[in-house]
């Protein structure tokens, strides 16, 4: 069955620092792009931040950029977001979730997502 | 940066009813790189479309999209009591960054 779980939510103060991660089962994992979209609690969706397959590049939203890190280690894998300075705006659940297509260079459709992970930005 | 914006924000519609949901970008959406999803309480986002109109895998034919350049529009037939939901367009067009819209929400 193709899957993704995350891991690695909690309660972390303004300032602090969390990592998630997303495990995938069920497919090719380099073969794929991996994204990671929240949802604040009772708001809409929000692209995260997006990767390549190979690992040739990493895209972060306007709001994340330069404290949040997406990352991935095809070998064991696994995809990863590193997230520091955390604000009390970035309390929400993360979603990871998979490109529709197997391929690299181009962006598709999120076909298949996680349960979500929640993350609690307070002091 | 393309912004989405959803109309309408809520849309109260009862089965067998047809629903016909609005995405308008900010600016054209490259190569029509624009997906609809469905989201119930709790649960992650579902597929439902890509490319402006290709149905995704297992998704009934009553859902169906249109639309190209800046405006699109989902359209379910005859709606069916699970289909009560909200609804988001999600532009992935050319390169990053990408966005969603704020969602419409469907209900009885």
């Amino acid at each position: 069955e193709v899957q993704l779980v995350e891991s690695g939510g909690g309660f972390v103060q303004p300032g602090g620092s969390l990592r998630l991660s997303c495990a995938p089962s069920g497919f090719t994992f380099s073969n794929y792009a991996m994204s990671w979209v929240r949802q604040a609690p009772g708001k809409g969706l929000e692209w995260v931040s997006s990767i390549h397959g190979d690992n040739s590049g990493a895209y972060y939203a306007d709001s994340v950029k330069g404290r949040f890190t997406i990352t991935r280690d095809n070998s064991k894998n696994t995809l990863f977001l590193q997230m520091n300075t955390l604000r009390d705006g970035d309390t929400a659940v993360y979603f990871c979730a998979r490109d529709s297509v197997p391929r690299n260079g181009v962006f598709d459709a999120f076909d298949i997502w996680g349960q979500g992970t929640m993350v609690i930005v307070s002091s | 940066d393309i912004v989405l914006t959803q109309s309408p924000g809520t849309l109260s519609l009862s089965p067998g009813e047809r629903a016909s949901l609005s995405c308008r970008a900010s600016q054209h959406v490259s190569s029509n790189y624009l997906a609809w999803y469905q989201q119930k309480p709790g649960q992650a986002p579902r597929l439902l479309i890509f490319g402006a109109s290709t149905r995704a895998t297992g998704i009934p034919d009553r859902f169906s999209g249109s639309g190209s350049g800046t405006d699109f529009t989902l359209t379910i037939s005859r709606l069916e009591p699970e289909d009560f939901a909200v609804y988001y367009c999600y532009q992935y067009g050319s390169s990053p960054p990408f966005s969603f819209g704020q969602g419409t929400k469907l209900q009885i």
